[in-house]
C-alpha cells in the first residue's frame, strides 16, 4: 500500500460513454498528478494539481477533464474517448509540486480499455 | 529533445547479480530516480542520485555518471519477487520529470 488508492481498477467502456475515475490520497501531500501509461511506452505526465489548483495541462485531448475538489481527492473525467485511449491512468501524489522534486507515491492504476 | 534510453528486457538468473542501464539526454539535470513496478502495481520508488557516485539500498544499488550522461541499478542475490518493471527517470532543468519507457526485467530459477 502506498497511501494512494484509485478507483475502478478496470474499466471498459464504449465510445460514447462518460466515466469517471478517482484517485485519493491519505498522505497529507499537496500535490497530485494524473499520468497515462501505455505499453512499452515511458509514462505521460497529462495533468498536475498542486493545493487543488491546475498547474499544467500537457497538450491532453478535451475529451479529459480532471477535477480536484480537494487536496485529497483527484478525478479524471471521461468523456467521448476513442480506442487509443486504452491504457492504465495512474493518479500520483508527492509533498511538494514539481514532478522533478521529490519522490512520487502512485496509485495503482485504471486499467480502460474503450470499445 | 529529451530522451531516456533503457533496454526493453532482459533475463536473470536467481541468486544472480543484474545491471540495468539509462542512459539520458536531457535540457539540464536535477536528478535520476528509479523506480520499481510489478505487473498491475503502482509503481514504487527505489532510489535517487543527484551526484555521481553510489547509492545503495540492501540488495539494490544505483549509479549516476553525470558526465556520460548514465546511470544504472544494480540488483544482487536476485530472488523470484524481483521480477518487475524498473522505470528510469530524469529531472531536467526545469524540474520536468522525464521518463524512460522501462526495463522488463525477468528472473528465472
Amino acid at each position: 500500500e502506498t497511501g494512494v488508492t484509485q478507483t475502478p481498477r478496470h474499466l471498459v467502456m464504449g465510445m460514447t460513454n462518460k466515466k469517471s475515475l478517482k484517485c485519493e490520497q491519505h498522505l497529507g501531500h499537496n500535490a497530485m498528478y494524473w499520468y497515462k501509461q501505455s505499453a512499452k511506452k515511458p509514462l505521460e505526465l497529462m495533468f498536475v494539481y498542486s493545493l487543488e489548483e491546475r498547474v499544467e495541462n500537457n497538450s491532453v485531448p478535451s475529451r479529459f477533464s480532471p477535477e480536484c475538489p480537494n487536496s485529497s481527492h483527484l478525478f479524471l473525467h471521461l468523456h467521448t474517448l476513442q480506442p487509443e485511449d486504452s491504457a492504465l491512468y495512474l493518479c500520483a501524489s508527492s509533498q511538494h509540486r514539481g514532478t522533478g522534486v521529490d519522490e512520487q507515491f502512485f496509485g495503482p492504476g485504471t486499467r480502460l480499455t474503450v470499445l | 529533445g529529451q530522451n531516456i534510453d533503457q533496454p526493453t528486457e532482459m533475463t536473470a538468473t536467481e541468486g544472480a547479480i543484474v545491471q540495468i542501464n539509462c542512459t539520458y539526454q536531457t535540457s539540464g539535470f536535477n536528478g535520476l530516480f528509479w523506480y520499481q513496478q510489478h505487473a498491475g502495481e503502482a509503481p514504487t520508488f527505489l532510489s535517487y542520485n543527484v551526484l555521481d557516485g553510489l547509492e545503495e539500498k540492501g540488495r539494490f544499488s544505483s549509479v549516476l555518471s553525470r558526465s556520460k550522461g548514465y546511470s544504472y541499478l544494480l540488483l544482487k542475490e536476485l530472488q523470484m519477487k524481483d521480477s518487475a518493471s524498473y522505470l528510469c527517470a530524469v529531472t531536467d532543468s526545469n524540474y520536468q520529470l522525464i521518463w524512460g519507457a522501462g526495463t522488463k526485467l525477468i528472473i528465472k530459477p
